[in-house]
């Protein structure tokens, strides 16, 4: 299957505790990007990185990337309620197509 | 002002049925999706459109047949309609050129076919 994987497919945690979730990709990549999909609606861009780059900060967003080992890592800190979602890491290996990951469901209890 | 939008948001029909789902953006891509998310969150892309042109079909029974009638809009349209084809369908759209290719992503239509 080209579809990726990701872990913890489910985690839940404190508000203002950290979240990091894993996702493993199995072929070369342009880029990686992670969307977050709330209950009920489409996925929304949180951030992406180029195959090249190894680290990304986008407001409470960090991301690596590890090309040698095709895995990934989003961290969201000091978490809030509102960050409860699911969220999905895609791969983009050219061609237009985006293979997205299994999703990890987060949990921010309040 | 939605960027991408599809209605219906609910589709409940019987097996066996033809149906519709109609997907339009505003964003002046040139570049629109088809994707399933199936009850496990799996997100699958079916088809993808540039400029009005298929160029990625996966392995899609052919009683899927998207239309594009012009940049803005892709439609999905599905024949004799099978218990699994239940699932939520999203339109999404990009702009080709872009080294990223970040895609914005409609509201999804969930199909309920009994």
């Amino acid at each position: 299957s080209q579809q990726g994987e990701e872990d913890p497919q489910a985690l839940s945690i404190q508000e203002g505790e950290n979240a990091t979730m894993n996702c493993s990709y199995k072929t070369s990549i342009n880029n990686l990007q992670w969307y977050r999909q709330n209950s009920g609606r489409g996925l929304v861009h949180l951030i992406l990185i180029r195959s090249n780059e190894r680290e990304k900060h986008s407001g409470r967003l960090r991301v690596t990337l590890d090309t040698s080992k095709k895995s990934s890592s989003l961290l969201i800190t000091a978490s809030r309620a509102a960050d409860t979602a699911s969220y999905f890491c895609a791969t983009d290996q050219g061609s237009y197509k985006l293979i997205f990951g299994s999703g990890t469901r987060l949990l921010v209890r309040p | 002002d939605t960027a991408v939008s599809q209605t219906p948001k609910y589709l409940v029909t019987q097996m066996g049925n033809d149906k519709s789902i109609k997907c339009e953006q505003n964003l002046g891509h040139d570049t629109m999706y088809w994707y399933k998310q199936d009850s496990k969150k799996f997100l699958k892309i079916m088809f993808s459109y540039n400029n009005k042109e298929l160029i990625i079909n996966e392995t899609v029974p052919n009683r899927f047949s998207p239309k594009s009638p012009d940049k803005a809009h892709l439609n999905l349209h599905i024949n004799s309609l099978e218990l699994g084809d239940s699932a939520v369908y999203f339109c999404a759209s990009s702009q080709e050129g872009q080294r990223n290719n970040e895609q914005f992503f409609g509201p999804g239509t969930r199909l309920t076919v009994l």
